[in-house]
């Protein structure tokens, strides 16, 4: 069973442009969450997405960015218009979404560097 | 809002010795979990450990144990018998529990150095 992937795992971007980040949740997952780690800090929250839903948005900033999780494909992570400040590393977590408690599954993160 | 904190940046420890790292968070919450997190260089977040609040009894995993403290708002973890291979970003964590959201709660992070 394969983990939560993500890609690309790096991606270089300059101002202005726009950056489209994908997760493929493990197997199975129904949920989705984006995390965003800025250099020397630790992950803050940005959304949580079932399919076709977001239930939570609470951590994404206003402008420029939007997340989606179709009923097919991977869950993206979109970020228009990129600014140096955007740059960070962009983890996907996924979960079963079953009654109780359901344990979050990291992926391997995509670096997202902003000339 | 919930808030966790980790006051120390950096720790070291001897190989085969024993570290602790701290964590104290803040919720008016009485169910909740908390969590630690290791983060390699490679930067994949691996869950080393998780408590239930409503558990009175500290969790242990092999060489890793925690101290809960649910009056004082306090979680630290306790590595023992330390190998290089604990080198890493710890991360502790805190999740409502139950919740419509699911989202984790970070502290800043203590990098652990290991020497031989």
């Amino acid at each position: 069973n394969a983990g939560v992937m993500q890609n690309p795992r790096h991606l270089v971007r300059r101002r202005g442009q726009e950056a489209r980040l994908r997760c493929s949740p493990m197997k199975g997952h129904s949920h989705v969450y984006w995390y965003r780690q800025l250099p020397e800090e630790g992950l803050k929250f940005m959304v949580y997405l079932q399919k076709e839903n977001i239930i939570d948005e609470s951590g994404m900033p206003k402008e420029r960015f939007s997340a989606e999780f179709p009923k097919e494909g991977p869950s993206i992570l979109r970020i228009q218009q990129v600014v140096r400040g955007d740059s960070a590393a962009y983890f996907c977590a996924s979960s079963p979404g079953l009654a109780g408690y359901n344990e979050q599954f990291f992926g391997p993160g995509t670096r997202l560097t902003v000339l | 809002a919930q808030t966790v904190t980790q006051s120390q940046p950096e720790m070291s420890v001897q190989e085969a010795e024993t570290v602790t790292l701290s964590c104290t968070y803040d919720t008016s919450e009485s169910d909740y979990y908390l969590f630690w997190y290791k983060q390699p260089p490679s930067r994949q977040m691996i869950l080393v450990i998780r408590q239930e609040a409503y558990k009175q009894q500290n969790a242990t995993e092999n060489r890793f144990s925690v101290n809960f403290q649910k009056a004082a708002k306090s979680f630290s973890l306790k590595i023992s018998d330390s190998q290089l291979g604990d080198a890493a970003m710890y991360f502790c964590a805190y999740r409502s529990a139950p919740s419509n959201t699911d989202k984790l709660i970070f502290g800043t992070g203590t990098r652990l150095q290991v020497f031989p």
